[in-house]
């Protein structure tokens, strides 16, 4: 089992929708989770981390984790085109980070 | 620019030939990883340094490739003998300490390796 998983295909919404990511991961002792946005051709960016259950809100971007069912996802709201990008979970491991495989967005106008 | 800086941008090698991709971490970081990134897939990760320490190797394949982050000098990734399934993305990143809520990654831009 992958310690990080993003098991959902291609998401296309259209603008002003929420866009809703997830993904599970494997080791309960995980304290804190990324967020990178990767707009193609590009390098991944941080947009989020977040590391309490519950919900973290920045933004337009709302990070939720639940530990107990080991599941984090993000949400973006009134989703614009220029989100369209892959976003990739990660999870740190022994001081390095784990990503999934991550999920293309494409929010159409 | 005080980011992490990795060059070359693009590298074309022939088949047999080696490539030596090199990654500045930015100020302050003195941890350094790096990661393979085939086309339409995910990060893979290959290696984490320290000054002079390799940390954690655990993605690397067992032949063909090396990394170093000396004392003195941008981290170096060579890939001796390269093959068409070779050519990828690949990303450094550095941290302040373990990567962790007070300490994620930051990334260069990136090596795009393209063996013919």
């Amino acid at each position: 089992q992958k310690e990080v998983e993003q098991n959902s295909g291609p998401l296309s919404v259209p603008e002003g929708a929420i866009a809703s990511l997830n993904c599970t991961y494997s080791d309960r002792g995980s304290q804190s989770f990324f967020w990178y946005r990767q707009y193609s051709g590009k390098s991944p960016e941080l947009i989020m981390f977040i590391y309490s259950n519950g919900d973290k809100e920045d933004g337009r971007f709302t990070a939720q984790l639940n530990k107990a069912s080991q599941y984090v996802s993000l949400l973006i709201r009134d989703s614009q085109p220029s989100d369209s990008a892959t976003y990739l979970c990660a999870g740190p491991n022994a001081g390095k980070s784990t990503f999934g495989d991550g999920t293309t967005l494409t929010v159409k106008p | 620019n005080a980011g992490v800086m990795q060059n070359p941008r693009h590298l074309v090698r022939r088949r047999g030939q080696e490539a030596r991709l090199r990654c500045s971490p930015m100020k302050g970081h003195s941890h350094v990883y790096w990661y393979r990134q085939l086309p339409e897939e995910g990060l893979k990760f290959m290696v984490y340094l320290q000054k002079e320490n390799i940390i954690d190797e655990s993605g690397m394949p067992k032949e063909r490739f090396s990394a170093e982050f000396p004392k003195e000098g941008p981290s170096i990734l060579r890939i001796q003998q390269v093959v068409r399934g070779d050519s990828a993305a690949y990303f450094c990143a550095s941290s302040r300490e373990g990567t962790g809520i007070n300490s994620p990654l930051h990334f260069g831009n990136g090596t795009r390796l393209t063996v013919t």
